[in-house]
C-alpha cells in the first residue's frame, strides 16, 4: 500500500456541471476525512467518516455537496451544479483508530495528493 | 472555538541559516498541535506533533517545535536550512474531542542559495 490515493488529480469543468472525486484511503484505516484548500489558505475541514458512517459535516458542506463511503473503504465526494467558488484543491486523509486507553487518541492523518478542481 | 495564526505568509532564509516559523493557537481546552509540510502538487506530510508529555518535540528532516502553553505558541525551528526545505508549512490544532484538524493559513518558506 503506497498511501492515500485520489482520482482524478485535476478536473476542469464548466459552471453548472456535476463532478465526482474519489479517495482510496490506506487499507487498514477506518477513518476518512475530506478537506478543501483554496489558494493561499490552509485546508478546511469538510466531512469525516468512521467506517461507512458519516459522523461530522462542516457548515462549508452546502446542499450541493455530498460524500459517501458505502463499504467503509473508498469514498466519493460529489459537487452538483458547480460554481466558480468551488474551485479549490480537495484533499482526502485517512487515519486508524487505536483502542488503548493509555495512548493518546490521536492517530496521524495521512493525506492524499489532492484533486484540483477548476470551474470555468 | 479554536483557531491557528501563522505569522508571516512568506519567510526567506539563506541556506544554512536558522529557520523559524511562528504559530499561535487559541483553544479552550488543551490542544493537540501539528506541523505539516506541503511540496508543490503534493499532499500534506506530517513533520511533527505534540499531544502530551515533553514540550520540545522533534520531527523529521531536522525540524523541532516547542509547545509553550503560557504563550499559546508552537513555533517550528530548524538550525540550518537546506534548499530542499523550500515548501509551504502549515500549523494545525486538534481539540481533544474533535477528529478534524484546524489549519493555519500557511507559511511559504524560500531558501536562498
Amino acid at each position: 500500500d503506497t498511501g492515500v490515493s485520489q482520482d482524478p488529480r485535476h478536473k476542469i469543468t464548466k459552471r453548472g456541471q456535476n463532478v465526482t472525486f474519489r479517495c482510496d484511503p490506506i487499507s487498514e484505516h477506518n477513518r476518512l476525512y475530506w478537506y478543501r484548500q483554496t489558494l493561499g489558505q490552509g485546508p478546511e475541514f469538510l466531512t469525516y467518516f468512521q467506517n461507512e458512517a458519516q459522523l461530522e459535516k462542516s457548515r462549508l458542506l452546502s446542499d450541493r455537496f455530498s460524500a459517501e463511503r458505502p463499504k467503509g473503504s473508498f469514498s466519493t465526494l460529489e459537487i452538483q451544479r458547480t460554481e466558480q467558488g468551488d474551485s479549490a484543491m480537495y484533499l482526502c486523509a485517512s487515519s486508524s483508530r487505536r483502542d488503548s486507553p493509555q495512548i493518546s487518541s490521536y492517530n496521524e492523518q495521512f493525506f492524499g495528493p489532492g484533486t484540483r478542481l477548476t470551474v470555468l | 472555538a479554536q483557531s491557528v495564526t501563522q505569522l508571516g505568509s512568506h519567510v526567506s532564509v539563506s541556506e544554512g541559516a536558522l529557520v523559524l516559523l511562528r504559530c499561535n493557537y487559541s483553544s479552550s481546552v488543551p490542544p493537540y498541535l501539528f506541523w505539516y509540510v506541503q511540496y508543490p502538487n503534493q499532499g500534506l506530510q506530517l513533520l511533527l506533533k505534540y499531544t502530551t508529555g515533553a514540550t520540545l518535540v522533534k520531527g523529521i528532516n531536522g525540524f523541532e517545535a516547542e509547545f509553550k502553553k503560557s504563550e499559546t505558541s508552537f513555533h517550528l525551528t530548524k538550525p540550518s536550512a537546506h534548499m530542499s526545505d523550500a515548501a509551504e508549512y502549515f500549523c494545525a490544532v486538534r481539540r481533544g474531542s474533535a477528529r478534524q484538524l484546524t489549519f493555519g493559513s500557511g507559511t511559504q518558506l524560500t531558501v536562498l542559495p
